[in-house]
């Protein structure tokens, strides 16, 4: 079975640049979490949504981060303008319905110059 | 919110046992899991705690203690792929997951 996937892998670009990283959950799963860890702060919860409705996001550190989740397989996280602060590793993750743990994608490694 | 303990770093030897504790004050709580992510991976789920009680899954077994607010993680008969780092996050009422900082594990020969 497929897991998360996230793309890209890894990405590098200049501050001030839009930023979109990218996550289609498991098939099924009704909730997708987007995380960001960093080795100052951890892994922090930025939002998540259910049945593609954004929950709660509190998480998301300022306005120039975005989330949508246009269909039950898609879902992408914006960044615009990019800072170096920004750069960590980005995660996305899903979970079906009851007492379901979540599970993790690989990550978007980005870095922000 | 929630606020959640666990140490920074431990060192063991193959073969051996080690206890990764974690303590947690919340304002909900709905379970609490462990996973472990090795160095530049993604995190993977190892167990979950929801009842007071040990939680035996092989290698792996995890421990619930609601009242005290305390959770352990054991692992038993270490193998140098153990090392990594372990995560203890607590579920709130609202199904959000909030991460402790994390452990890192270190199996030595």
């Amino acid at each position: 079975d497929a897991g998360v996937i996230q793309s890209p892998r890894h990405e590098v670009t200049e501050m001030g640049q839009e930023v979109t990283l990218r996550c289609k959950p498991i098939s099924g799963h009704d909730y997708l979490f987007w995380y960001r860890q960093t080795m100052m702060r951890g892994l922090e919860l930025l939002i998540y949504f259910n049945n593609n409705v954004p929950i709660d996001d509190s998480g998301m550190p300022e306005d120039r981060f975005s989330a949508k989740m246009p269909n039950a397989s898609f879902s992408t996280l914006k960044i615009q303008p990019s800072e170096p602060r920004d750069s960590a590793v980005y995660f996305c993750a899903s979970r079906g319905p009851g007492e379901q743990p979540q599970h993790f994608g690989d990550g978007t490694r980005l870095s922000i110059l | 919110g929630q606020n959640i303990d666990q140490p920074t770093e431990m060192t063991a030897t193959e073969g051996a046992i080690v206890q990764i504790n974690c303590t947690y004050q919340t304002s909900g709580f709905n379970g609490l899991f462990w996973y472990q992510q090795h160095a530049g991976e993604a995190p993977t789920f190892l167990s979950y705690n929801v009842l007071d009680g040990l939680e035996e899954k092989g290698r792996f077994s995890s421990f619930l203690s609601r009242s005290k607010g305390y959770s352990y993680l054991l692992l038993k008969e270490l193998q140098m792929k153990d090392s990594a780092s372990y995560l203890c996050a607590v579920r709130d009422g609202d199904y959000k997951l909030s991460f402790g900082a994390g452990t890192t594990v270190t199996v030595r020969a």
